[in-house]
């Protein structure tokens, strides 16, 4: 059974700071998402990472997928009130698993004004 | 913008009913899946299906579980006898491509409350 453990799963911070949120597992993954989710509604695509070592950037969100494609990582910088929500991190593996994606349980950010 | 659309977005139920639980997804999309997330829990997944068969399911996904593409267009998920536990928010996702690259488009959900 595949894993993806995120932290931390909360996360307070004031406008302007900076923050990491990062999700690890044991297993190798063939792609790593990253979602954002907003209360009653499905989660929403913010980036998809399939390289080892890949950086992508979004604005002021930065998206890394670790060497081995076992982590990653969501960095954002001077973070702003509208950024608060869930976010959350899957796995997909490739061959026949069809697109089956493996969640982390999520991050509940709060940026303060 | 094409989007995923799903019904009812809230049901309540008694324990040992059936449940129907509908999805349109993006017209000419090819894959599709439900996921469910209990309260507080991370999102699961549940099944997923392609060229009108099941491709994968996880655990959850028992005897009690149905999946059907009746028309061509809706994407249904049944609980034939519900339990106590099925109470979660379930959420139908579409793309277009199989494999582990590609977006995922997801529902709104449907909120299931058995009682």
């Amino acid at each position: 059974t595949q894993l993806l453990e995120q932290s931390p799963q909360f996360l307070s911070i004031q406008e302007g700071e900076n923050l990491t949120v990062y999700c690890n597992s044991s297993s190798v993954f063939s792609s790593l998402q990253w979602y954002r989710q907003e209360p009653g509604e499905g989660p929403v695509l913010l980036v998809t990472v399939v390289t080892g070592g890949e950086v992508k950037k979004l604005k002021r969100l930065t998206f890394q997928f670790g060497d081995a494609r076992k982590d990653s990582s969501l960095h954002i910088t001077a973070a702003q009130p509208g950024d608060t929500g869930l976010y959350l991190c899957a796995g997909g593996v490739g061959g026949t698993s069809y697109g089956k994606l493996t969640f982390g349980q999520g991050t509940i950010l709060t940026v303060h004004p | 913008e094409p989007e995923v659309t799903q019904t009812p977005s809230h049901q309540v139920t008694q324990m040992g009913q059936e449940v129907i639980l509908r999805c349109v997804p993006i017209s000419n999309h090819l894959y599709f899946y439900w996921y469910r997330q209990i309260l507080g829990q991370k999102v699961e997944f549940l099944v997923s299906f392609y060229n009108n068969e099941i491709s994968e399911k996880s655990e959850i996904f028992d005897d009690q579980f149905s999946v059907e593409r009746p028309d061509g267009s809706n994407f249904t998920l049944k609980i034939r006898s519900t339990k106590l536990e099925d109470s979660a928010m379930y959420f139908c996702a579409s793309k277009t491509s199989g494999g582990a690259i590609g977006e995922l488009f997801f529902g709104e959900g449907s909120r299931l409350t058995v009682l």
